[in-house]
């Protein structure tokens, strides 16, 4: 059976902290894997990664897949309060029909 | 990116009535859209892949009767939920897939439905 499987499930750091949040996947036939953050309604797309070992960044965030490991991580530095929000990892689990498989999501919580 | 709308944002029915869910694609046609439930404090569940002029997918342990799926148009995925009792009550989210997008879904605002 796919799975997708978050670590931790919930996190309080404080402003200027660093964070890393983990994803790892069993996923048959993966193609990629995307990160979302999601705060008060749907999701919002944040990375997709296809190839291992290549970093993709987008101003304090940043993410890494290991096709090795069967593993992500999404890393926030300088977190501001505005980065609370559920974080979820999903992966592409087959084919082309762009079914995604979720893990259960990150908690992060920044405080002031 | 696409805009995909839903419609009711929020909806609060009794016990034992049928609520209908739109998921509107506005500015491409899709083929492919899917249902999505996400209970407090939870992850999305995959329910369903809706699929135009055919029959939706439903994932193991979705019972197909009572979410009804219709995808009649390229830009229209409807659900249904039938007969709505409390355990129910969640937030059903859409998503929709281009075709050739290369596994890039667009999310809709999502439907909290309350039963009471």
């Amino acid at each position: 059976e796919d799975k997708v499987v978050q670590s931790p499930l919930s996190l309080v750091v404080h402003e200027g902290d660093t964070v890393t949040l983990n994803c790892s996947y069993e996923v048959t036939n993966f193609r990629s894997l995307l990160w979302y953050k999601q705060e008060k309604k749907a999701p919002t797309f944040l990375f997709m990664l296809t190839s291992s070992g290549i970093e993709k960044k987008s101003g304090r965030l940043s993410s890494i897949l290991d096709k090795k490991e069967l593993s992500s991580i999404l890393n926030i530095t300088a977190t501001q309060t505005g980065d609370s929000a559920i974080y979820l990892c999903a992966a592409w689990a087959s084919g082309n029909t762009g079914k995604l498989i979720f893990g259960q999501g990150t908690t992060l919580q920044v405080k002031p | 990116g696409a805009v995909v709308s839903q419609h009711p944002s929020r909806v609060i029915c009794k016990s034992g009535t049928s609520v209908k869910i739109e998921c509107r694609s506005l500015d491409f046609q899709a083929t492919t859209m899917f249902w999505y439930r996400q209970f407090p404090k939870q992850s999305l569940m995959l329910m369903a892949t809706s699929n135009e002029g055919s029959k939706a997918t439903y994932e193991q342990g979705v019972e197909k009767d009572k979410f009804l799926i219709n995808h009649a148009s390229l830009t229209l995925s409807t659900l249904t939920v039938t007969s709505a009792h409390p355990e129910d009550s969640s937030f059903y989210i859409c998503s929709v897939y281009p075709a050739g997008s290369y596994n890039e879904q667009f999310f809709g605002p999502g439907t909290r439905l309350t039963v009471l």
